[in-house]
């Protein structure tokens, strides 16, 4: 059984840099696309971006500039860094698998942005 | 961008009743519409891909058609475990839009 474990930071400054890491137990990152997502306090989710095995990235236009995905896959794990963060940022952040369907999702972290 | 427009946005029903939740895309997302369940403090949970596949371990109560720009999400026989936030995705186009929810409350 796949299960997805996320660690990082929960509380940053502004203009700091989010960084977020997801390990993958119980099965490969080769083979699959991963993606990160996240959810507003209240609100719906925004999807931020993916990566497959090969290190093919896709980003959310509204965040490319200050989004990375990465992969290490000796690790088994994938990470997300968001530079210049803003209180806009706040939300808590998921990794799933999957592009065309998110079939294994993290537990989430909650980020909170605030001087 | 393609927006995805869910409605209604809350919905009150009672255990045993039939739902209907709509997907609505701003253009044609071929069958590239998943659904998930979101219970509070919870990640989603992947109920429907592909418009109409009943994700392993799914309730066969749940089920998913349409095609294009218009999609639906059936309960039938609500469960009091159902009682939650759902919401669709459209995966046809980067970036991969959700819908903004629909809230399923108790009646």
């Amino acid at each position: 059984q796949v299960h997805l474990q996320q660690w990082g930071a929960g509380l940053l400054k502004p203009s700091e840099t989010l960084s977020l890491t997801c390990g993958v137990n119980g099965g490969p990152l080769t083979g699959y696309y991963w993606s990160w997502i996240r959810q507003p306090p209240g609100k719906s989710l925004e999807w931020i971006g993916e990566i497959n095995h090969s290190g093919v990235t896709n980003y959310n236009p509204s965040l490319k500039s200050r989004v990375t995905i990465s992969e290490d896959t000796s690790k088994n794990q994938f990470s997300l860094k968001v530079k210049y963060v803003t209180a806009a940022d706040t939300a808590v952040y998921y990794c799933a698998r999957g592009v065309s369907r998110l079939d294994y999702w993290g537990q989430g972290t909650l980020v909170t942005v605030s001087s | 961008d393609i927006q995805v427009t869910q409605s209604p946005s809350t919905l009150s029903a009672s255990v045993g009743d039939r739902v209907t939740i709509t997907c609505r895309a701003s253009q044609d997302t071929s069958s590239y519409i998943n659904w998930y369940q979101q219970k509070p403090g919870q990640a989603p949970k992947l109920l429907i891909y592909a418009a109409s596949s009943l994700q392993s371990g799914v309730p066969s109560r749940f089920s998913g058609s349409g095609s294009g720009a218009y999609f639906t999400l059936i309960i039938n026989t609500v469960q009091p475990e159902d009682f939650a936030t759902y919401y669709c995705q459209q995966t046809y186009v980067i970036p991969r839009t959700f819908g903004q929810g629909t809230k399923l409350e108790i009646k």
